[in-house]
């Protein structure tokens, strides 16, 4: 099946710096990776997503890559905001969500 | 924005009560998955279901676990035999089940369930 590994496990950084949460997966049948922010107790919520037909995706502050043959993606947050503190998970799976991997979530805190 | 909406948001039982995780997809969904997180831990897939069968599950679905979509609108897991490691959060998840680039995977509140 599939493995997903997130790191790093926390990650903290000025208010206005750059922040970048690496993953890995195994399966090369895997087509879609979202990434998620999850605040203490809530659900996790969806900030981006990207399939494997392409390799970057940008959403303001957000961006994410994905280099299939190696078999990572990445999180890109920039001009960070102490409201972006949360715990991010990176996910893959295939085209159904069946089966759907999550990572092991990187804690990350904006000083201000 | 249509949400998925989970009750309760909190159940507290006794170790081997059985209970009843109940989860209102988003209507025009035709995808349903419950996902647990043990505090501090990743978020683990349980099981999928469509056309009122169970699609796929994970090593930890077992023989304790069951799902259910008793009407056209709730979808259930029930847990017979509770037990201390249980005790985790439970996310309900839907999706409309087109599988188009647009297609995405949200998630209920959550239910947390403490075994005592």
């Amino acid at each position: 099946g599939e493995n997903v590994e997130q790191h790093p496990s926390t990650l903290s950084v000025q208010e206005g710096d750059s922040a970048v949460i690496k993953c890995t997966y195994s399966d090369s049948a895997s087509n879609y990776f979202p990434w998620y922010k999850q605040e203490l107790g809530k659900r996790p919520q969806l900030i981006i997503d990207i399939r494997s037909n392409v390799g970057e995706k940008k959403d303001q502050r957000i961006a994410v890559t994905l280099n299939k043959t190696a078999k990572h993606f990445s999180l890109h947050i920039t001009e960070t905001q102490p409201e972006d503190s949360a715990v991010y998970f990176c996910a893959a799976g295939g085209y159904n969500f069946n089966k759907f991997y999550f990572g092991s979530g990187t804690k990350l805190n904006v000083k201000p | 924005e249509p949400e998925v909406t989970q009750t309760p948001s909190h159940q507290v039982t006794q170790m081997g009560q059985e209970v009843i995780l109940r989860c209102v997809p988003i209507s025009n969904h035709l995808y349903f998955y419950w996902y647990r997180q043990i505090l501090g831990q990743k978020v683990e897939f349980l099981v999928s279901f469509y056309n009122n069968e169970i699609s796929e599950k994970s090593e930890i679905f077992d023989d304790q676990f069951s799902v259910e979509r008793p009407d056209g609108s709730n979808f259930t897991l029930k847990i017979r035999s509770t037990k201390l490691e249980d005790s985790a959060m439970y996310f309900c998840a839907s999706s409309v089940g087109t599988w188009d680039l647009d297609e995405k995977l949200f998630f209920g509140s959550g239910t947390q369930l403490s075994v005592l």
